[in-house]
C-alpha cells in the first residue's frame, strides 16, 4: 500500500522555465512533508520541508505547498537549472509507535532539465 | 567530517550465495536505518535502530533479510539465500534526532551499495 504516491516517475522542462513536481498522499496523520533530491550514484539529500500546519514554505527557488484537503503537495522550481536534474523523492513523516517518527517516501521523480 | 559510509558500493553475486552489506554511520548519531530503492516501490525503509537497539523492522521483506548493529559505529545488513528480486540499491542512514522536534530533515544517506543477484 504507497500511502506516498508520485504518479510521474519523469518530467522534461526547458531551463528557465517552472518545474512542477506532484506528489499525493493518503494517510492523515502525516505531520511533516518533505521533499529529497538525488543525484545519480548519491545518496538522496534533504532539499525543503514543510508542516503539515502551513501551506507554502519557500527556500530560495523552490517553493513546497501543500493542500491537505486534497492530500496533495508539490515542488515548484524556479528558473529551472540544468544543475537540478535529479531524482525528486517525495516523503512524509508521521508519529509511530513508542513516540518514533516514521517516514515514508515515495517512487520519485526523474526531472530533466534541458539547456 | 565524514558522512555515510557503506561498503561495497557494487556487489554481483549468484542467486543463492549470502550478501553482506555494511554501514558506518556519521559519529554521534543514534539512529540508523536501512532503506532499500527499486523502481516499483521508491525508497522503502527497512529497519531502523536507536542506540544499537532495532526499533522497527516491519519493512524487513523476509526471514533472509536480517540487519546488525554491534555497536555505534557499525551495522549490517545480510541477505541470505540471495534472489534476483533482491536488486536494487540499499541505502544506509543516520539521524541524531528522530523523536520529537524531527521534521525530516535531519537523515543522511550513503551513497548505497548497488546488488545485483543473477
Amino acid at each position: 500500500d504507497q500511502q506516498v504516491k508520485q504518479n510521474s516517475p519523469s518530467l522534461s522542462v526547458q531551463e528557465g522555465r517552472i518545474s512542477i513536481l506532484n506528489c499525493d498522499y493518503t494517510n492523515s496523520m502525516f505531520d511533516y512533508f518533505l521533499w529529497y533530491k538525488k543525484y545519480p550514484a548519491e545518496g538522496p539529500t534533504f532539499l525543503i520541508s514543510i508542516s503539515s500546519i502551513k501551506d507554502k514554505n519557500e527556500d530560495g527557488r523552490f517553493t513546497v505547498f501543500l493542500n491537505k484537503s486534497a492530500k496533495h503537495l508539490s515542488l515548484h522550481i524556479v528558473p529551472s537549472q540544468p544543475g537540478d536534474s535529479a531524482v525528486y523523492f517525495c516523503a512524509a513523516s508521521a508519529r509511530g509507535s513508542g513516540g518514533y517518527q516514521k517516514v515514508t517516501f515515495g517512487t520519485g521523480t526523474k526531472l530533466q532539465v534541458i539547456p | 567530517d565524514a558522512g555515510v559510509i557503506q561498503s561495497p558500493r557494487h556487489e554481483v553475486t549468484e542467486m543463492g550465495q549470502e550478501v553482506t552489506l555494511r554501514c558506518k554511520p556519521i559519529s554521534g548519531h543514534d539512529y540508523l536505518f536501512w532503506y532499500r530503492q527499486t523502481m516499483m516501490r521508491g525508497l522503502e525503509l527497512l529497519i531502523y535502530f536507536n542506540n544499537n537497539v532495532p526499533i522497527d523492522d516491519s519493512g524487513m521483506p523476509e526471514d533472509r533479510f536480517s540487519a546488525k548493529m554491534p555497536n555505534a559505529s557499525f551495522s549490517t545488513l545480510k541477505i541470505q539465500p540471495s534472489e534476483p528480486r533482491d536488486s536494487a540499491v540499499y541505502f544506509c542512514a543516520s539521524s541524531p534526532l528522530y523523536g520529537a522536534g524531527f521534521s525530516g530533515n535531519t537523515i543522511y544517506f550513503g551513497e548505497g551499495s548497488w546488488l545485483t543477484v543473477v
